[in-house]
């Protein structure tokens, strides 16, 4: 059974560093056609794909949000890591992993349950 | 602004067909597979048309996807209270090189 569990602040104060886990489980992140990537949702707003990692250690990045994020993954815990640098009012969001499925397509096929984190001084 | 267009709304009646377009362009739907994922209110989104047509194990064949040039479209029959949602299409931006998404379409079951 495939499972991706986030983790992390829920509160963050403006300017700060995010970081976020993504802890994987059903899957090696070894398998050259699987990623994981991660999705935010702020509230009542559409989803939108930051960042997302592969077994070759392959990154794509959102072009608007790339000098703020950094995606790594650590194989042998199995976990996959986001950091967001300069949090803002308008970062508030669900943020979710998603493992990828890729070969000739790009797909999530499982997500997590996502974590909500606002922003508060 | 997402890079893929959806309509904000749709509604039908129970037992009803409904459709979802998704519009993109070249560099995306035009280039890629498309993927469609449910989200049910206050959960996690859930794969529902991989590929542009594939449906993972266990969805009903009550669900359809296809995709025409730069266009995708889901369908859905037999329409049922819960399937109240929201729908989003998916895919990859080659020119981009990221991973896009559809505005989503808010799906009502009068």
């Amino acid at each position: 059974q495939v499972t991706l569990t986030e983790s992390g602040p829920v509160v963050v104060k403006p300017t700060e560093t995010l970081t976020l886990t993504c802890i994987v489980s059903g899957f090696p992140l070894t398998n050259a056609r699987m990623g994981v990537s991660w999705i935010r949702q702020p509230p009542g707003k559409a989803l939108e794909w930051l960042a997302d990692v592969f077994s070759n250690n392959e990154k794509s990045y959102s072009r608007s949000l790339r000098n703020r994020l950094t995606i790594s993954k650590d194989t042998s815990e199995s976990q996959v890591v986001l950091t967001m640098t300069n949090f803002d009012p308008v970062d508030t969001a669900t943020y979710f992993c998603a493992r990828i499925m890729r070969s000739y397509s790009y797909y999530f096929d499982s997500w997590g349950q996502g974590i909500l984190v606002t922003v508060s001084s | 602004q997402s890079v893929l267009t959806q309509p904000p709304s749709v509604s039908a009646a129970p037992g009803q067909k409904v459709t979802i377009s998704c519009s993109g362009s070249s560099s995306n739907i035009g280039n890629n597979y498309v993927s469609w994922y449910q989200q049910l209110p206050g959960t996690a989104p859930k794969l529902l048309i991989y590929d542009n047509d594939k449906r993972p194990s266990g969805i009903p064949d009550r669900f359809s996807g296809s995709k025409s040039g730069t266009s995708a479209t889901l369908g859905i029959s037999g329409l049922q209270t819960g399937d109240e949602a929201d729908y989003y299409c998916g895919t990859w931006d080659s020119r981009l090189t990221a991973g896009v998404f559809g505005g989503g379409t808010k799906l009502t079951v009068l």
